[in-house]
Protein backbone atom coordinates (compact mmCIF):
# COMPACT_ATOMS: atom_id res chain seq x y z
CA UNK A 1 0.00 0.00 0.00
CA UNK A 2 1.23 3.79 -1.05
CA UNK A 3 2.28 5.78 1.80
CA UNK A 4 3.21 9.14 1.46
CA UNK A 5 4.88 11.47 3.88
CA UNK A 6 5.85 15.30 4.20
CA UNK A 7 8.09 17.03 6.16
CA UNK A 8 8.02 19.26 7.85
CA UNK A 9 4.83 19.23 8.71
CA UNK A 10 4.73 23.11 9.56
CA UNK A 11 7.45 25.51 8.60
CA UNK A 12 7.86 29.71 9.29
CA UNK A 13 10.26 31.78 7.33
CA UNK A 14 10.54 35.31 6.79
CA UNK A 15 9.35 37.17 3.43
CA UNK A 16 12.34 36.43 0.67
CA UNK A 17 13.70 33.34 1.57
CA UNK A 18 13.93 30.22 -1.01
CA UNK A 19 12.69 27.35 0.80
CA UNK A 20 12.41 23.50 0.41
CA UNK A 21 9.64 21.21 0.85
CA UNK A 22 10.23 17.41 1.04
CA UNK A 23 8.07 14.53 -0.35
CA UNK A 24 8.55 10.98 0.48
CA UNK A 25 6.73 8.01 -1.16
CA UNK A 26 6.86 4.15 -0.44
CA UNK A 27 6.08 2.56 -3.50
CA UNK A 28 8.44 4.03 -6.37
CA UNK A 29 6.26 2.57 -8.46
CA UNK A 30 4.04 5.71 -9.52
CA UNK A 31 2.62 7.09 -12.45
CA UNK A 32 3.45 10.90 -12.03
CA UNK A 33 3.47 13.17 -8.31
CA UNK A 34 1.80 16.23 -8.04
CA UNK A 35 2.08 18.95 -6.06
CA UNK A 36 -1.15 21.01 -4.66
CA UNK A 37 -2.03 24.29 -2.59
CA UNK A 38 -4.81 24.35 0.12
CA UNK A 39 -5.66 28.12 1.16
CA UNK A 40 -8.04 27.83 4.18
CA UNK A 41 -11.49 26.95 3.65
CA UNK A 42 -10.66 26.27 0.00
CA UNK A 43 -10.41 23.13 -1.60
CA UNK A 44 -7.02 22.23 -3.89
CA UNK A 45 -5.21 23.99 -6.74
CA UNK A 46 -2.87 21.99 -8.82
CA UNK A 47 0.35 23.88 -8.69
CA UNK A 48 2.73 21.31 -10.50
CA UNK A 49 2.24 17.55 -11.99
CA UNK A 50 5.65 15.73 -12.95
CA UNK A 51 4.47 12.36 -14.99
CA UNK A 52 7.32 9.32 -13.85
CA UNK A 53 9.64 9.88 -16.98
CA UNK A 54 10.43 13.22 -15.90
CA UNK A 55 12.68 14.60 -13.00
CA UNK A 56 11.49 18.47 -12.54
CA UNK A 57 8.73 20.68 -13.51
CA UNK A 58 8.73 24.55 -13.72
CA UNK A 59 5.66 27.36 -13.12
CA UNK A 60 6.96 30.87 -12.15
CA UNK A 61 9.13 30.58 -8.54
CA UNK A 62 8.21 27.10 -8.61
CA UNK A 63 9.85 24.34 -8.85
CA UNK A 64 9.57 20.57 -8.47
CA UNK A 65 12.11 17.51 -8.43
CA UNK A 66 11.40 13.95 -8.82
CA UNK A 67 13.48 11.26 -8.27
CA UNK A 68 11.50 7.85 -8.52
CA UNK A 69 14.24 5.45 -7.43
CA UNK A 70 14.36 6.95 -3.84
CA UNK A 71 10.98 7.57 -3.46
CA UNK A 72 11.70 11.56 -3.21
CA UNK A 73 10.08 14.86 -4.47
CA UNK A 74 11.08 18.41 -3.24
CA UNK A 75 9.27 21.40 -4.20
CA UNK A 76 11.34 24.63 -3.88
CA UNK A 77 9.76 28.20 -3.82
CA UNK A 78 12.12 30.85 -4.75
CA UNK A 79 11.78 34.19 -3.36
CA UNK A 80 8.96 33.60 -0.67
CA UNK A 81 6.03 35.86 -0.49
CA UNK A 82 2.98 36.28 2.01
CA UNK A 83 0.94 35.14 -0.16
CA UNK A 84 2.58 31.93 -0.70
CA UNK A 85 1.55 30.81 3.09
CA UNK A 86 -0.84 28.29 2.85
CA UNK A 87 -0.95 23.98 3.33
CA UNK A 88 0.88 22.24 0.66
CA UNK A 89 0.38 18.79 -0.66
CA UNK A 90 1.94 16.07 -2.45
CA UNK A 91 0.37 13.28 -3.65
CA UNK A 92 1.05 10.08 -6.30
CA UNK A 93 -0.77 8.25 -8.65
CA UNK A 94 0.87 4.32 -8.35
CA UNK A 95 1.16 2.83 -11.54
CA UNK A 96 -1.72 -0.07 -11.80
CA UNK A 97 -4.48 2.18 -9.54
CA UNK A 98 -7.39 3.38 -11.36
CA UNK A 99 -5.64 6.83 -11.32
CA UNK A 100 -6.25 7.42 -7.90
CA UNK A 101 -4.29 10.13 -5.74
CA UNK A 102 -2.58 9.25 -2.04
CA UNK A 103 -1.81 12.29 -0.61
CA UNK A 104 0.52 13.17 1.88
CA UNK A 105 -0.25 15.00 5.65
CA UNK A 106 0.52 18.48 4.23
CA UNK A 107 3.11 20.99 5.01
CA UNK A 108 1.76 24.52 6.50
CA UNK A 109 3.70 27.03 5.46
CA UNK A 110 3.68 30.24 6.87
CA UNK A 111 5.82 33.14 5.18
CA UNK A 112 6.19 35.99 7.56
CA UNK A 113 6.40 39.75 5.98
CA UNK B 1 -15.58 27.44 -17.31
CA UNK B 2 -17.36 26.77 -14.39
CA UNK B 3 -15.38 24.53 -11.68
CA UNK B 4 -16.72 21.94 -9.06
CA UNK B 5 -19.40 22.93 -6.77
CA UNK B 6 -20.26 22.20 -3.60
CA UNK B 7 -23.04 22.53 -0.64
CA UNK B 8 -23.48 23.10 1.73
CA UNK B 9 -20.42 24.74 2.43
CA UNK B 10 -21.04 23.85 6.32
CA UNK B 11 -23.01 21.63 8.41
CA UNK B 12 -23.32 21.05 12.01
CA UNK B 13 -24.88 18.24 13.56
CA UNK B 14 -25.51 16.23 16.02
CA UNK B 15 -24.37 12.87 16.37
CA UNK B 16 -26.71 10.16 15.55
CA UNK B 17 -28.11 13.00 12.79
CA UNK B 18 -28.20 12.09 8.90
CA UNK B 19 -26.06 14.61 6.81
CA UNK B 20 -26.04 14.92 3.01
CA UNK B 21 -23.42 16.67 0.76
CA UNK B 22 -23.85 17.39 -2.80
CA UNK B 23 -21.39 17.91 -5.55
CA UNK B 24 -21.91 19.47 -9.00
CA UNK B 25 -18.81 18.31 -11.34
CA UNK B 26 -17.13 20.23 -14.16
CA UNK B 27 -19.69 19.71 -17.19
CA UNK B 28 -18.39 16.97 -19.57
CA UNK B 29 -16.52 15.27 -16.57
CA UNK B 30 -16.81 11.57 -16.93
CA UNK B 31 -15.17 10.97 -13.44
CA UNK B 32 -16.52 12.05 -10.09
CA UNK B 33 -14.28 11.32 -7.07
CA UNK B 34 -15.44 11.76 -3.10
CA UNK B 35 -12.76 12.30 -0.21
CA UNK B 36 -12.63 13.35 3.49
CA UNK B 37 -9.98 15.43 4.86
CA UNK B 38 -9.53 15.15 8.55
CA UNK B 39 -7.97 18.03 10.17
CA UNK B 40 -4.16 18.06 10.06
CA UNK B 41 -4.05 15.55 6.97
CA UNK B 42 -4.39 15.01 3.58
CA UNK B 43 -7.57 14.03 2.15
CA UNK B 44 -8.09 10.58 1.71
CA UNK B 45 -10.39 8.72 -1.08
CA UNK B 46 -13.97 7.34 -0.30
CA UNK B 47 -15.69 6.37 -3.68
CA UNK B 48 -14.68 7.17 -7.11
CA UNK B 49 -16.87 7.16 -10.20
CA UNK B 50 -17.07 6.92 -13.76
CA UNK B 51 -20.23 8.13 -15.24
CA UNK B 52 -22.91 6.48 -12.98
CA UNK B 53 -21.23 3.68 -12.00
CA UNK B 54 -18.86 2.81 -9.11
CA UNK B 55 -15.34 2.36 -9.98
CA UNK B 56 -13.78 2.52 -6.46
CA UNK B 57 -15.52 2.31 -2.41
CA UNK B 58 -13.02 0.51 -0.57
CA UNK B 59 -12.72 2.62 1.77
CA UNK B 60 -16.02 4.02 2.12
CA UNK B 61 -17.64 3.03 5.41
CA UNK B 62 -21.02 1.30 4.32
CA UNK B 63 -22.34 0.97 7.33
CA UNK B 64 -23.25 4.96 7.50
CA UNK B 65 -21.81 5.62 4.14
CA UNK B 66 -23.66 6.01 1.22
CA UNK B 67 -22.84 7.75 -2.30
CA UNK B 68 -24.73 8.14 -5.36
CA UNK B 69 -24.72 9.30 -8.80
CA UNK B 70 -28.15 8.44 -10.71
CA UNK B 71 -27.64 10.45 -13.93
CA UNK B 72 -23.86 10.59 -14.36
CA UNK B 73 -23.95 14.39 -13.34
CA UNK B 74 -24.07 15.19 -10.11
CA UNK B 75 -23.47 13.25 -6.93
CA UNK B 76 -24.90 13.17 -3.12
CA UNK B 77 -22.94 11.86 -0.44
CA UNK B 78 -24.77 10.69 2.80
CA UNK B 79 -23.59 9.93 6.42
CA UNK B 80 -26.33 7.82 8.65
CA UNK B 81 -25.72 8.31 11.50
CA UNK B 82 -22.97 10.15 11.80
CA UNK B 83 -20.01 9.91 14.62
CA UNK B 84 -18.12 12.58 16.23
CA UNK B 85 -14.82 11.21 14.12
CA UNK B 86 -17.01 12.20 11.24
CA UNK B 87 -15.57 15.72 11.65
CA UNK B 88 -14.13 16.71 8.43
CA UNK B 89 -13.95 18.18 5.11
CA UNK B 90 -15.34 16.39 2.56
CA UNK B 91 -14.39 17.38 -0.76
CA UNK B 92 -15.63 16.95 -4.32
CA UNK B 93 -13.39 16.47 -7.28
CA UNK B 94 -13.93 15.54 -11.23
CA UNK B 95 -11.65 15.07 -14.49
CA UNK B 96 -12.05 13.60 -17.81
CA UNK B 97 -9.87 10.71 -17.16
CA UNK B 98 -11.29 7.28 -18.39
CA UNK B 99 -10.38 4.31 -16.16
CA UNK B 100 -6.88 2.69 -17.98
CA UNK B 101 -6.51 5.51 -19.37
CA UNK B 102 -3.95 8.54 -19.78
CA UNK B 103 -4.40 10.69 -16.05
CA UNK B 104 -6.22 13.92 -16.43
CA UNK B 105 -6.12 16.50 -13.62
CA UNK B 106 -8.69 16.35 -10.87
CA UNK B 107 -10.19 19.94 -10.44
CA UNK B 108 -11.56 20.06 -6.74
CA UNK B 109 -14.68 21.53 -4.95
CA UNK B 110 -14.23 24.23 -2.13
CA UNK B 111 -15.43 21.44 0.43
CA UNK B 112 -17.89 20.83 2.48
CA UNK B 113 -16.78 21.61 6.59
CA UNK B 114 -18.88 18.75 8.52
CA UNK B 115 -19.00 19.43 12.79
CA UNK B 116 -20.35 16.66 14.91
CA UNK B 117 -21.05 17.24 18.22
Amino acid sequence: KQEVTQIPAALSVPEGENLVLNCSFTDSAIYNLQWFRQDPGKGLTSLLLIQSSQREQTSGRLNASLDKSSGRSTLYIAASQPGDSATYLCAVISSGSARQLTFGSGTQLTVLP
Amino acid sequence: EAGVAQSPRYKIIEKRQSVAFWCNPISGHATLYWYQQILGQGPKLLIQFQNNGVVDDSQLPKDRFSAERLKGVDSTLKIQPAKLEDSAVYLCASSSVDRGGPYNEQFFGPGTRLTVL
